[in-house]
């Protein structure tokens, strides 16, 4: 059975630090993988997604995430925290020619001043 | 801009009754999805539509039915509220097709059970 693991359910930094959060999945068949962010009282939007091709993929306002088989993970990582960067970050897995999109349980990032 | 719209933001409703949430996308997605959110456990699927009139039951079902009478519109109903129901409920879309691993979320209902 296919799940995702989030290390961490809160992550603080300082604004202008680095920012990690963790991710880690299992699944039988090559999955597709995803980060949602959520705002406050708003639903999820995509950060980015890993489907095939470059293993190091781009996503919206800095982010980016690296899908790495051997270890099982996709990261999401940013240089440079920003105030506007705190919210919940959701990691996520669907198996090629499935259905059913698995959530992690969520990372509350909080951004310091 | 794409988007998928829920009935409303907030509810408060009272134990025992008939409660409905609907959502609405124009993006013209064969799938739709509803999930419940809640601290700690992240999104749990409660069912899904692949089709018109198909449904299928995720992994918290009980206590919950859904209606898919046209494409753009999937419906959550909960036959008989209770205070165990109070939640963040999502609704979303997905496309058909091998790239389309991407889900389209509403700005949630947050339903209150009294």
């Amino acid at each position: 059975a296919q799940s995702v693991t989030q290390l961490g359910s809160h992550v603080s930094v300082s604004e202008g630090a680095l920012v990690l959060l963790r991710c880690n999945y299992s699944s039988s068949v090559p999955p597709y993988l995803f980060w949602y962010v959520q705002y406050p009282n708003q639903g999820l939007q995509l950060l980015l997604k890993y489907t095939t091709g470059a293993t190091l993929v781009k996503g919206i306002n800095g982010f980016e995430a690296e899908f790495k088989k051997s270890e099982t993970s996709f990261h999401l990582t940013k240089p440079s925290a920003h105030m506007s960067d705190a919210a919940e970050y959701f990691c996520a897995v669907i198996n090629t020619g499935g259905f059913k999109t698995i959530f992690g349980a969520g990372t509350r990032l909080f951004v310091k001043a | 801009d794409v988007k998928v719209t829920q009935s409303s933001r907030y509810l408060v409703k009272r134990t025992g009754e008939k409660v409905f949430l609907e959502c609405v996308q124009d993006m013209d997605h064969e799938n739709m999805f509803w999930y419940r959110q809640d601290p700690g456990l992240g999104l749990r699927l409660i069912y899904f539509s692949y089709d018109v009139k198909m449904k299928e039951k995720g992994d918290i079902p009980e206590g919950y039915s859904v209606s898919r009478e046209k494409k753009e519109r999937f419906s959550l109903i909960l036959e008989s509220a209770s205070t165990n129901q109070t939640s963040m409920y999502l609704c979303a879309s997905r496309g058909t097709g091998v790239q389309s691993g991407e889900q389209f979320f509403g700005p949630g209902t947050r339903l209150t059970v009294l």
